[in-house]
């Protein structure tokens, strides 16, 4: 089934850096990928997704490209603040399936 | 903006008991699913459910789970008998037809003792 690898451990950063957080997954045929963030006390929200090679998903300054070539779909933000915490989870959707095969999610700190 | 709602927000059981969680999808919203998350790890999907009955299981989802949309607003998950390690956090989604995107409720924390 489909599977998805970040990277390990909390990400700590100050105000105003550049956040990366890889995602590689695993998944027949060609998945739709997405990006969900739980901020403290919430639910999963949907913060972006793509469902082809190439395209690149945005929202709230945050950016990820499909990348079929390396199965990645790494999320990028140039300058995260203080809200930006909150815990952050990549799941592919193979077409056809139902399931959202989540990671293990990074817990992201950002402090002033 | 419409919302996937669950209630309780907590529920606290004695092992062995039945529980019953119930959610409101997005009122126009056809496909209904269930992901749980153990406390430090992934969300896990359980089931799925379109046109009354259930589309696609794992294999948490054992025979002492079941899905129902007992009416046309309510979507609930029953653990018959509950165990230790079904002490998680339960997440309730709901989606369009022909849209992939997958709207979550707030989960409901289940804690059995």
């Amino acid at each position: 089934g489909d599977s998805v690898t970040q990277m390990e451990g909390p990400v700590t950063l100050s105000e105003e850096a550049f956040l990366t957080i890889n995602c590689t997954y695993t998944a027949t045929g060609y998945p739709s990928l997405f990006w969900y963030v739980q901020y403290p006390g919430e639910g999963l929200q949907l913060l972006l997704k793509a469902t082809k090679a190439d395209d690149k998903g945005s929202n709230k300054g945050f950016e990820a490209t499909y990348r079929k070539e390396t199965t990645s779909f790494h999320l990028e933000k140039g300058s995260v603040q203080v809200s930006d915490s909150a815990v952050y989870f990549c799941a592919p959707r193979t077409y056809g399936n139902n399931r959202l095969a989540f990671g293990k999610g990074n817990q992201v700190v950002v402090i002033p | 903006e419409p919302e996937v709602t669950q209630t309780p927000s907590h529920q606290v059981t004695q092992m062995g008991q039945e529980v019953i969680l119930r959610c409101v999808p997005i009122s126009n919203h056809l496909y209904f699913y269930w992901y749980r998350q153990i406390l430090g790890q992934k969300v896990e999907f359980l089931v799925s459910f379109y046109n009354n009955e259930i589309s696609e299981k794992s294999e948490i989802f054992d025979d002492q789970f079941s899905v129902e949309r007992p009416d046309g607003s309510n979507f609930t998950l029953k653990i018959r008998s509950t165990k230790l390690e079904d002490s998680a956090m339960y997440f309730c989604a709901s989606s369009r037809p022909g849209q992939e995107t997958q709207y979550f409720g707030p989960g409901t924390r289940l804690l059995v003792l």
